[in-house]
């Protein structure tokens, strides 16, 4: 079964670098997205991204996050300069179809970032 | 602020029995209703989906959707120790495409 890939797994990064985390969404799918989840806390939305362009972001995703789709296949997520609070489980997902709202949402394994 | 509630747990259910989940919602235009499985340590993994009052069976799965009362329910029937996990109830509202999730409900099931 097709699945959403990251990498890496885990990150260790120390606090005001840059960090790049990886997504391969499911081939035919056009809506991709970022989530997080703080260690205990819910799974909080970030952006989603559509046609090479962010479709909707929260108040999380500040100037510090930027998302890019490189070339046909890989999803990025940038955080130019990590603070501690960003340490968290970093989830990518997609789906298949925008406008149909019914379509389920696939999430990679996820990378677990760890800012020292 | 679109919530959306959880009994945050654990609830504890011996193999064998149904194991019911509970969620709310705040957001009267919420469309789509997910429930995700989440085991320690990994990521979410879709269960089932509801959009129209009433229930929907998927083997040993069944969500039920009341949208006037703003409410979704999952029932496990012959709940197995492999079903310990926390469970995660996501709304999709009508315009946009975000999931807003709960806290989940852990799930324990004891052989």
């Amino acid at each position: 079964e097709p699945e959403v890939t990251q990498t890496p797994s885990h990150q260790v990064t120390q606090m005001g670098q840059e960090v790049i985390l990886r997504c391969v969404p499911i081939s035919n799918h056009l809506y991709f997205y970022w989530y997080r989840q703080i260690l205990g806390q819910k799974v909080e939305f970030l952006v989603s991204f559509y046609n090479n362009e962010i479709s909707e972001k929260s108040e999380i995703f500040d100037d510090q996050f930027s998302v890019e789709r490189p070339d046909g296949s890989n999803f990025t997520l940038k955080i130019r300069s990590t603070k501690l609070e960003d340490s968290a489980m970093y989830f990518c997902a997609s789906s298949e179809l925008r406008q149909t709202f019914n379509q389920p949402q696939h999430f990679g394994d996820g990378t677990r970032l760890s800012i020292l | 602020q679109k919530e959306v509630e959880q009994n945050s747990g654990p609830l504890s259910v011996p193999e064998g029995a149904i194991a019911s989940l509970n969620c709310t919602y705040s957001d009267r235009v919420s469309q789509s209703f997910f429930w995700y499985r989440q085991y320690s340590g990994k990521s979410p993994e879709l269960i089932m989906s509801i959009y129209s009052n009433g229930d929907k069976e998927d083997g040993r799965f069944t969500a039920q959707l009341n949208k006037a009362s703003q409410y979704v329910s999952l029932l496990i029937r012959d709940s197995q120790p492999s079903d310990s996990a926390t469970y995660l109830c996501a709304v999709k509202i009508e315009y946009g495409n975000k999931l807003v999730f709960g806290a989940g409900t852990i799930l324990r099931v004891k052989s």
